[in-house]
């Protein structure tokens, strides 16, 4: 079955840039996401990016995929305080049918960032 | 946005009761999901729903049941609560694969 791995912690300094990694099994058309859950809360969903696309940018926040190696960052511009949060990665098969529903999570990776 | 409400934020059981696990969504999505969070484990899917009365298992259903009678709401039921169900619940809503809106969770203690 599908797989996907994380690191399970991050630590930086305010104002520099987070890089957080993920690395994925499934081979076939896939989704890919990152969710942000900050203590006590609910998962928060921050963007996502088809296997077809290597790159997606929203203001802070930029994706990388590398496809040949099953590998997605997430990158963080200018780390705030408020960043800091646990990031989990998933993944979920293209196509229709109830089983496109479901996502796999990596283990999440906890983000420090030190004043 | 689509908000998501669950029942309990915290709930403590004793072994072998029968436990509801409630969840709201108020944005007439088709599609909710019941997962676990463990440290170290992170989510696991138990089960989902993509429409009224209809329910797929996720990956570890066992020891779980779901009941879904109206299209707002999805409950999870654990029918004789062990204490290796102790664990944070969390119920999620969404039209597609791409809007899983998340609730607060409930962490449930069972002693």
């Amino acid at each position: 079955g599908e797989d996907v791995e994380q690191s399970l912690f991050l630590s930086v300094r305010e104002g520099d840039s987070s890089v957080i990694n993920c690395t994925y099994t499934d081979s076939s058309s896939t989704y890919l996401y990152w969710y942000k859950q900050e203590p006590g809360a609910g998962l928060q969903l921050l963007t996502y990016i088809f296997s077809n696309m290597d790159m997606k940018q929203d203001q802070r926040l930029t994706v990388l995929l590398n496809k040949k190696d099953k590998h997605l960052s997430l990158r963080i511009a200018d780390t705030q305080t408020g960043d800091s949060a646990i990031y989990f990665c998933a993944e979920s098969p293209a196509g229709s049918g109830a089983g496109s529903y479901q996502l796999t999570f990596g283990k999440g990776t906890k983000l420090s960032v030190i004043p | 946005d689509v908000k998501v409400t669950q029942s309990s934020r915290y709930l403590v059981k004793r072994t072998g009761e029968k436990v509801f696990l409630e969840c709201v969504q108020d944005m007439d999505h088709e599609n909710m999901f019941w997962y676990r969070q463990d440290p170290g484990l992170g989510l696991r899917l138990i089960y989902f729903s993509y429409d009224v009365k209809m329910k797929e298992k996720g990956d570890i259903p066992e020891g779980y049941s779901v009941s879904r009678e109206k299209k707002e709401r999805f409950s999870l039921i654990l029918e004789s609560a062990s204490t290796n169900q102790t664990s944070m619940y969390l119920c999620a809503a969404g039209r597609g694969v791409h809007e899983q809106y998340f609730g607060p969770g409930t962490r449930l203690t069972v002693t």
